[in-house]
């Protein structure tokens, strides 16, 4: 069963905040809310995560929902290196993540 | 510099033969996984390990097989049994214990083609 539902694509303009949503209507009180990206024919990299607070570092912000229903990734000025596969994942432990299809992202010139 | 080797990064093998594939890495972490990747597709855990000779099956262990003798490689076994291995392979490590933040550290990936 799917934990998290991302749109499948979105595309954003060069040096525009990117914005891509996740829910996770069923999220439990242990699990953490994490976001990855994986560049084509790369491994994923992990970009940040959060149990209920909003949390921010040098790649990115990310905000949850009061009820961590749901929550959004923040790319406060896409670059067209930020053009990847970006995934929502919840979960307890590293061998619970489940990986999605994830948000295609286009960053557009 | 410290990360996650994994290889061969290309793979080519004829139907029937096993394959292994190598992932080392020296972030002294306790924890190492495998994932499968198909095109288009996101990822499926194979095998986890935890610690030293002891690892657990993924949602897809089936026609995979994998040891862990060191704390720094956890070889992945693509066996005959295996109906369609053609795919994109990922290691990944982890920190465990206090501290924990759940991060994985990937590998750059393996890609097998089964001709």
């Amino acid at each position: 069963d799917a934990k998290t539902t991302q749109p499948p694509s979105m595309d954003c303009a060069e040096g525009r905040a990117a914005n891509l949503p996740c829910n996770h209507s069923t999220i439990s009180g242990n699990e953490y809310v994490y976001w990855y990206r994986q560049i084509h024919s790369q491994g994923p990299q992990y970009i940040i995560h959060g149990l209920k607070n909003n949390e921010t570092n040098e790649m990115a912000s990310l905000i949850i929902t009061e009820d961590r229903k749901s929550s959004t990734l923040i790319l406060p000025h896409a670059t067209l290196r930020d053009t990847a596969v970006y995934y929502c994942i919840v979960g307890a432990g590293s061998y619970q993540l489940t990986f999605g299809k994830g948000t295609k992202l286009s960053v557009i010139p | 510099d410290g990360g996650i080797t994994q290889s061969p990064k290309y793979l080519f093998r004829k139907e029937g033969q096993n394959v292994t594939l190598s992932c080392e890495q020296n972030l002294n972490h306790d924890a190492m996984y495998w994932y499968r990747q198909d095109p288009g597709q996101g990822l499926r855990l194979i095998y986890y390990s935890q610690i030293v000779n002891d690892f657990q099956k993924g949602d897809i262990a089936e026609g995979y097989s994998v040891s862990r003798e060191k704390k720094e490689s956890f070889p992945l076994t693509v066996t005959s049994a295996q109906k369609n291995p053609t795919a994109f392979y990922l290691c990944a490590s982890s920190s465990l214990g206090q501290g924990y933040t759940g991060e994985l550290f990937f590998g750059e990936g393996s890609r097998l083609t089964v001709l």
